[in-house]
């Protein structure tokens, strides 16, 4: 089945600079690619998405890239802020229908004023 | 925006027994789903529902593990009887279908098994 990598556990970005995620995936099928963000004791929420038509999609600060060669995927969030700090994680959705996400480990993002 | 909400926040239960994690899934949403976090690990997806049925379960979703949604009300989770292993936090989530920003993710209930 789908494996989802995230390498970096943690991340810490002064604030201002760009802070990259990178995530790996092991199947091609795979067609959706989610990114959430988890504040101390709250929920996932949803920060931006890029389906496999595509290999590149921005909103503000955060633009998604897809290598879909490499199964590779990033999220960069530029010009940080200390409220962008938050555990990163990247998902992917395999291609069976049933709408399932598989989740990368996580990555802490810490931005230091 | 809308939110899932997961009740209890936190369970502490003795291992052999019943425990019900419940979930009150955003309003006009169609697919439920339980994901599975232990400490320092992934988030692993455990089962969808739609529809009144199980659409899929993954190996973690042990013969002691059930999901139902009777009414249209909560959304449940029950693991009967309980083992050590099953100490994790557990996310309910709910969507109205594919690759759609409204998957909206609950806070996650604390199961520690003792």
């Amino acid at each position: 089945g789908e494996k989802v990598e995230q390498h970096q556990s943690t991340l810490s970005v002064r604030e201002g600079d760009s802070a990259v995620i990178n995530c790996t995936y092991t199947d091609t099928a795979s067609s959706y690619f989610p990114w959430y963000k988890q504040e101390a004791g709250k929920s996932l929420h949803f920060v931006i998405d890029i389906r496999s038509n595509v290999d590149r999609k921005q909103s503000q600060r955060l633009t998604v890239l897809l290598d879909k060669k490499a199964k590779r995927f990033s999220l960069h969030i530029t010009a940080t802020q200390p409220e962008d700090s938050a555990i990163y994680f990247c998902a992917a959705s395999p291609n069976t229908g049933n709408y399932k996400y598989v989740f990368g480990a996580g990555t802490r993002l810490k931005v230091i004023a | 925006g809308p939110k899932v909400l997961q009740i209890p926040s936190h369970q502490i239960i003795d291992m052999g027994q019943m425990v019900t994690l419940n979930c009150d899934p955003v309003s006009n949403h169609l697919y439920f789903y339980w994901y599975k976090q232990i400490l320092g690990q992934q988030m692993e997806f455990l089962v969808n529902f739609y529809n009144g049925k199980v659409m899929e379960k993954s190996k973690l979703f042990k013969d002691q593990f059930s999901v139902e949604r009777p009414d249209g009300s909560y959304f449940t989770l029950k693991i009967q009887p309980t083992a050590l292993e099953d100490s994790a936090v557990y996310f309910c989530a709910s969507s109205l279908g594919q690759g759609e920003s409204d998957y909206t993710f609950g806070s996650g209930t604390r199961l520690l098994v003792i």
